[in-house]
């Protein structure tokens, strides 16, 4: 079983419409959990953080965390041609004392006008 | 501030030749971690520092790979003899927290492509 899961896509939406990306992670122990975002050709870059059960919102991004379902989530309100980019879910595991990110394989979406 | 510095941007070379990689982390970030990320997977974590000591290098093929650190800053990584299944784009990372159970937000450098022919 893999640590990080998400489903590859494409996942198409229009403009102005809400995308939904999910993420499952495996070790029961992690404690953070992080949603980046990368646009081909380039780096990955952080939009979203997230610890605790619930829901965290910035701006038209909104992360939400289930530990006991092992699931994490990131909403996109309001979707604009300009979120079209691979979203990565990273997930922190601890060991020997430091911790490290193990990031899933990542979401295509694509937003059509 | 300044990011994270990577260089060069693309590589091409033969199979089993030799090649490096140079990042410079962020000024005062004390963990430095290195990331292959193949075509259509996310970043797999191939080692990490901690100012210039290695905290996690469980997934660095250590027959042909080799980091290092000197004086906590500047970090190379070297593949010696290279595979064609080290094209790949690498990945430098840095962060500010230094040990403990939360995790620090890792700031990516641009990466350097290389193509392994």
């Amino acid at each position: 079983q893999k640590e990080v899961e998400q489903n590859s896509g494409p996942l198409s939406v229009p403009e102005g419409a809400i995308a939904s990306l999910n993420c499952t992670y495996s070790d029961r122990v992690s404690q953070s959990f992080f949603w980046y975002r990368q646009y081909s050709g380039k780096s990955p870059e952080l939009i979203m953080s997230i610890y605790s059960n619930g829901d965290k919102e910035d701006g038209r991004f909104t992360a939400q965390l289930n530990k006991a379902s092992q699931y994490v989530s990131l909403l996109i309100r309001d979707s604009q041609p300009s979120d079209s980019a691979t979203y990565l879910c990273a997930v922190s595991l601890f060991s020997g004392g430091y911790n490290k990110l193990i990031f899933g394989a990542g979401t295509r979406l694509a937003v059509h006008p | 501030e300044a990011g994270v510095a990577q260089s060069p941007r693309y590589k091409i070379i033969e199979k089993r030749q030799s090649v490096a990689f140079w990042c410079n982390p962020i000024s005062g970030h004390a963990t430095l971690y290195w990331y292959q990320q193949i075509l259509g997977q996310g970043p797999k974590l191939l080692i990490q520092f901690q100012n210039n000591g290695v905290v996690d290098d469980s997934q660095l093929p250590k027959d042909r790979f080799s980091a290092e650190r000197l004086k906590g800053v500047d970090s190379t990584l070297k593949i010696q003899p290279a595979k064609l299944e080290d094209s790949a784009v690498y990945l430098c990372a840095s962060s500010t927290r230094t040990s403990g159970r939360e995790t620090d937000t890792q700031y990516f450098g641009p990466g350097t492509r290389l193509t392994v022919l």
